[in-house]
């Protein structure tokens, strides 16, 4: 069974300030894939970054970058210069079999920018 | 270019009535997840169609549910005799083709409300 661990269920950062979400999963595939993803009070889930296990470079995108630990098995996110914007639910995922399988979904974190 | 959408995007219903909640794919993506998130929580898996087909159903409960991804038309997950524990966001997720692309898109999800 695969799991995914989200072990901070809210994180609070000061508006333009760094903040690193935590997540540890664990499974027995080699091949698979790690993303996170928002959810804003809209309760639309967004795509925020996506990790290939195969990769040992970190993704990157605008202001949100990992840190991919694959023998930690960990995949925390960062998040530089906070935006009021970026308050919302993050949610870590794991998929496998090539993204034939259904995703497994972290708890989540409940990030809050204070301005 | 538009996203996956899902209808209705809310739902009430009484005990032991039906729930029908659709969900049409983006554009080119034959391959369609659906997703349940009760309060506080992450998505759970439920089901993997493609277009007539049933992937994977492992996470759908056994009785009650179901789900159909027809030739023609949106994607269907039907609750029938909903019960007050059926209460809680259901999300769509489509993908072009697992194995070259494996990121899901999510819809907006519908919110179920049994009274």
């Amino acid at each position: 069974a695969q799991t995914v661990t989200q072990s901070q269920p809210e994180m609070s950062v000061q508006e333009a300030e760094t903040v690193t979400l935590s997540c540890t999963y664990d499974t027995s595939e080699s091949d698979y894939y790690l993303f996170w993803y928002k959810q804003p009070p809209s309760r639309q889930m967004i795509l925020v970054i996506r990790q290939e296990a195969y990769k040992q470079q970190n993704a990157t995108e605008n202001r949100f970058s990992v840190n991919f630990q694959k023998a930690a098995k960990s995949f925390s996110l960062k998040i530089s210069d906070s935006q009021l914007g970026d308050a919302a639910m993050y949610f870590c995922a794991l998929g496998t079999g090539g993204g034939a399988d259904g995703l497994t979904f972290g708890k989540g974190t409940h990030l809050i920018i204070q301005p | 270019n538009a996203g996956v959408m899902q209808n209705p995007r809310h739902l009430v219903r009484r005990r032991g009535q039906e729930a029908r909640l659709r969900c049409s794919p983006m554009k080119g993506h034959s391959h369609v997840y659906w997703y349940r998130q009760l309060p506080e929580e992450g998505l759970k898996f439920m089901v993997y169609l493609q277009k007539e087909n049933i992937i994977d159903e492992s996470g759908m409960p056994k009785e009650r549910f179901s789900a159909e991804f027809p030739k023609e038309g949106p994607s269907i997950l039907r609750i029938q005799q909903v019960v007050r524990g059926d209460s809680a966001a259901y999300f769509c997720a489509s993908s072009p083709n697992p194995g070259t692309e494996e990121t899901q898109y999510f819809g907006p999800g519908t919110r179920l409300l049994v009274l």
